[in-house]
Formats: C-alpha cells, structure tokens, sequence
C-alpha cells in the first residue's frame, strides 16, 4: 500500500446519495488509475490519468461516474446519484506507465443501500 | 477480444509443499506478464514480471514461467507456509487499444 492514500476506508450509503472517493499518491508516478472491484468482475479499470490528463475513461460505467486529478497529488471519484450495484472495493494505484507494474493502495469499500 | 482465465477454485496446500497456479489467454500476444499478490482487505502487490523471451523467473520461493505458445503462465509457490495464504492474479498489458487487463485471481490457502 506504500505510495498511495485512499479515504474513506469504508462507505456506506443510501441509494441516491452522492459518494466521493479520495486519492493521494505519495511518491511521484505519472499515471494514477481508478479500479473497481468485485467477486463478479473481478479488477475493473474505470479510468486513468497521465500527468494529470483524463486518458481513457472508456470503463466508467455511466455518466454518474466522474473523476477528477486537479494536481499531481489528489484525485477523486464522484458517483452521483449512487445505486446498489455500485457496491464494491474502489482503488487507486499509480505507475509510470498503462502496462508497467502498478502501485495499488488499500481500497475503499462502498456500500451502497 | 483477449480473455484471461484463472481457477477460480480456492488452491488448498499442506504446508512445504509446493502450490502452482495456472494464467491462461487467449487472442493475445502480450510482450510480458505481471503477477500480484492480494490479501483480504488490501490492494494488490507486485510480485513478479516476465517477459516473452524468459522462459522462467525466480523470487526467493517464487518461480514463474511464461509458454507464448500455449499461452500460459504457471506460477509456483516452493516449501509453501500459511504466510503464503491469498489471491493471486496475472496481469497482462495493453495490447491494441486495451488496457492492462487482469485475471481474477486463484485463491491460495496454506494448511499448516
């Protein structure tokens, strides 16, 4: 989990309520990605950034998916309005490139009543 | 589109001995392959890579081979110890317009 801080740990939520999830890479890699998590699907790649530039979003799964990186340092996930299918462990990892090793952090559980 | 398997049957193992786990693909000719580990409640962590022209790679008690012609990779675990216990999954990079892609993970419980 070194190099990357995610908040909350754990969510919970009713259905319809705005859910933000929080990153903050501690070292310094270039790329930062968002993935989703479940025993279903397995890792799913939602989204990653490249200096923080949006460079493929093409996994976000519906336009109540949203995610932002303003600066090298923090990123967010926004879900809004949230529904119980979006249940599942959230991470963030960084990496110096899409196909080079990634550095995961702990996850955020969301659940989402 | 390029699929990854894994068993996703929980691998249980007496302790010493040693645990192999099986990635197979299919429509896919990645240049190298990742291997993480996962325990419950953590993100994954880099273990290994290998790349297509290494036939075999070793970590300490950890031994990884890469066939692109049967396009698999098994993934050993010598003189295995309850420490050993959790999720393993293969990762493959982006090939044409994907992304890295991994599999789901074989389970692995180490009986002592």
């Amino acid at each position: 989990d070194a190099g990357v801080i995610q908040s909350p740990r754990h969510e919970v939520t009713e259905m319809g309520q705005e859910v933000t999830l929080r990153c903050k890479p501690i070292s310094g890699h270039d790329y930062l990605f968002w993935y989703r998590q479940t025993m279903m699907r397995g890792l799913e790649l939602l989204i990653y950034f490249n200096n923080n530039v949006p460079i493929d979003d093409s996994g976000m799964p519906e336009d109540r998916f949203s995610a932002k990186m303003p600066n090298a340092s923090f990123s967010t996930l926004k879900i809004q309005p949230s529904e119980p299918r979006d249940s599942a462990v959230y991470f963030c990892a960084i990496g110096t490139g899409v196909g080079e090793t990634q550095y995961f952090g702990p996850g955020t559980r969301l659940l989402v009543l | 589109s390029q699929k990854i398997e894994q068993n996703s049957e929980a691998l249980n193992i007496q302790e010493g001995k040693t645990a192999t786990l099986t990635c197979n693909y299919t429509n896919y000719s990645p240049a190298y392959l990742q291997w993480y580990r996962q325990d419950p409640g953590r993100g994954p962590v880099f273990l290994l890579l290998i790349r297509e022209n290494e036939k075999e790679k070793r970590k300490e008690r950890l031994k990884v081979t890469f066939d692109t012609t049967l396009k698999q990779s098994l993934f050993h675990i010598t003189a295995s110890q309850p420490a050993d216990s959790a999720t393993y999954l293969c990762a493959l990079p982006p090939w044409g317009n994907n992304r890295l892609a991994f599999g789901k993970g074989n389970q692995v419980v180490v009986i002592p």
